[in-house]
This record gives C-alpha cells, sequence and structure tokens, in this order.
C-alpha cells in the first residue's frame, strides 16, 4: 500500500514546539496539496490544515502547515495536553489516481 | 450543520458481501465528489474510493478494485459501497468523507469480516 512518509510517534512537553515531517514523491505531494488531520481514538478525523497551510474553520493558529518539493510539515507550537492524537498527512496521487495517506503519527505531550 | 451518517455494517463470512449506505445533509450534496476511507483495527487511515459529483468518475485503491463498488444517488443525497468477495483483511471501520480534501466526515460503520 503506498504511502507518505512520516515518523510514527513525536513528543513534547507543554508549551513547547513539535514538527511532524511528511515526504511524499513528484506524483502526490510534488504537484498536489497537501492536507493534515488530527484524529483522536473513539471519534472520527478531522481536517485540520487544506491546501498546504489552510487553517480548517475553528482551528487555533498554534497549528501550521507548509510544503517545499515533495515534502510537508506540520507544526504544533504552544503544545497542550488535549493535542495528544493521531496526524495524518494525505495528498491526491496522479498516477494512482487516488488519495494517499501517511502512516500516521502519534503524538504524546509528556 | 454538514453530516454525514453511514450504516449498513455487520458481521459477514469471508467471500460474502455488504453494501455500505451514507446519508448527507446540511449541504448541497450533489455539489461535492465522496469517498469511503477506512481503518483496520491497530492501522492508519486507508482511501479506498471516490466518486465525483456527477458520477462522471470513479477511482479505486488497488486493494479493493474489482470487489468494492461505489455508488451514488444525489436525489437521496446517499453515498454507497457495495463490497463484494470480502476478505477478513477488510475487517475495519469505514468512513464516508466529503470531497477531495476529505473536509466531512461520518462517524464510521464497522464491518468485520469472520467465520
Amino acid at each position: 500500500q503506498p504511502v507518505l512518509t512520516q515518523p510514527p510517534s513525536a513528543s513534547g512537553t507543554p508549551g513547547r514546539r513539535v514538527a511532524i515531517s511528511c515526504s511524499g514523491s513528484s506524483s502526490n505531494i510534488g504537484s498536489n496539496t497537501v492536507n493534515w488531520y488530527q484524529h483522536l481514538p473513539g471519534t472520527a478525523p478531522q481536517l485540520l490544515i487544506y491546501s498546504n497551510n489552510q487553517r480548517s474553520s475553528g482551528v487555533p493558529d498554534r497549528f501550521s502547515g507548509s510544503k517545499s518539493g515533495t515534502s510537508a510539515s506540520l507544526a504544533i507550537s504552544g503544545l497542550q495536553s488535549d493535542d495528544e492524537a493521531y496526524y495524518y498527512c494525505a495528498a491526491w496521487d496522479d498516477s494512482l489516481n487516488g488519495v494517499i495517506f501517511g502512516g500516521g503519527t502519534q503524538l504524546t505531550v509528556l | 450543520e454538514m453530516q454525514l451518517v453511514e450504516s449498513g455494517g455487520g458481521l459477514v463470512q469471508p467471500g460474502g458481501s455488504l453494501r455500505l449506505s451514507c446519508e448527507a445533509s446540511g449541504f448541497t450534496f450533489n455539489a461535492y465528489s465522496m469517498n469511503w476511507v477506512r481503518q483496520a483495527p491497530g492501522k492508519g487511515l486507508e482511501w479506498l474510493t471516490y466518486i465525483s459529483s456527477s458520477d462522471s468518475s470513479r477511482y479505486y485503491a488497488d486493494s479493493v478494485k474489482g470487489r468494492f463498488t461505489v455508488s451514488r444517488d444525489n436525489a437521496k443525497n446517499s453515498l454507497y459501497l457495495q463490497m463484494n468477495s470480502l476478505r477478513e483483511e477488510d475487517t475495519a471501520l469505514y468512513y464516508c468523507v466529503r470531497a477531495r480534501s476529505l473536509d466531512v466526515w461520518g462517524q464510521g460503520t464497522t464491518v468485520t469480516v469472520s467465520s
């Protein structure tokens, strides 16, 4: 199953900043926009960032996204315990004609 | 409020079939493409299929191509997933999701394939 590459885990202390990377290829991130999703177990995933760096409605500005070439990154500043969740990147893939996801990153707030 | 409500999940034997439904409300359903995404136990998110707003295009992940069929009824604001030749590895929580940006998600319906 083709995936975008994310680190399986990330962590940080309250108030600090953490960044989660997402690496792809020319057929996905390189030619399409990247979205980020927050997934809390037992709930539906929620769109956090769309079009590389646009925050979805209601998402605090502590969350930011960026993209360069075939890689993207989600940054969370001022970490809070509520931020503990799984984070997924996703992008349309032109060769597959479908959406591909990263494997997900489990964020732990220490 | 935009809402997607899935139904039709359940327990089915390997080789069996199941039809999932998703009813949309709170937005103009016929203006949006739709997708099905699943999450197997202990695994990440997996995109399965896309259907355009007018049903002019349908795309499938290799894992379900030839076994699953997506369809929609814009008059009923509904999306469907016909699943045939089910395998144990199809056991998952199945989500109905709006648009290529996957911006609105249902709560999911559980499919268990087991003998």
